[in-house]
């Protein structure tokens, strides 16, 4: 089982660049989200999926686009990188809705 | 509305010493609790979780105690280790209008020093 895997670890963009962040399980979890993290801030839902082909906005959406296709896959994606950004994004997974997350490693983005 | 609010850090402790983090919350349901630790470079894990009032969670010599009638559930070790630094996060589940919803602290930082 790896659990909750996230790719790239580490990103550096430069403004209006659009890239796709990739996390994927394989938990056959229902419920998969996306968290930036930001000092001080601890962490901010972006968007979240309860199934396949469902997703819905979180507390910070703007700038952020997910799909969901499958159970397994879970991206999200930047359509124009600004500075504000920057952060550390965390995806995470858990059987339903509320109930214990699984969380991946992390990616570390940067925008110039 | 529901949220979370723990103690700011960073909190630094020398090794074996007593460690308390302040957790407390604000919600119209009943909650499910969480502690949650981030490691350096790592993603955030399930520490322990109470799911209902007077439950105590308790993992790894840390523990926490859901008290429903000072809405707090205070992070616990008797004598930390340096391999306890690391970053903690309370965090709350509670039913809402549209599902369950997680809300997370802001985090506190530990460091233990030898």
């Amino acid at each position: 089982n790896a659990g909750v895997t996230q790719t790239p670890k580490f990103q550096v963009l430069k403004t209006g660049q659009s890239m796709t962040l990739q996390c994927a399980q394989d938990m056959n979890h229902e419920y998969m989200s996306w968290y930036r993290q930001d000092p001080g801030m601890g962490l901010r839902l972006i968007h979240y999926s309860v199934g396949a082909g469902i997703t819905d906005q979180g507390e910070v959406p703007n700038g952020y686009n997910v799909s969901r296709s499958t159970t397994e896959d879970f991206p999200l994606r930047l359509l124009s990188a600004a500075p504000s950004q920057t952060s550390v994004y965390f995806c995470a997974s858990s059987r339903t809705r509320g109930v214990t997350q699984y969380f991946g490693p992390g990616t570390r983005l940067t925008v110039l | 509305g529901d949220s979370v609010t723990q103690m700011e850090g960073p909190v630094t402790l020398s090794e074996e010493a007593f460690l308390t983090i302040n957790c407390t919350y604000t919600a119209t349901g009943y909650p499910s609790l969480f502690w949650y630790v981030q490691y350096p470079g790592e993603g955030l894990q399930l520490l322990l979780k109470a799911t209902k009032a007077d439950d105590k969670g308790s993992n790894k010599g840390f523990e926490a105690t859901y008290r429903k009638e000072t809405t707090s559930f205070h992070l616990e070790k008797g004598s930390v280790q340096v391999s306890d630094s690391a970053v903690y996060f309370c965090a709350l589940s509670v039913i809402t209008n549209t599902g369950n919803q997680f809300y997370f602290g802001t985090g506190t930082s530990l460091t233990v020093i030898p």
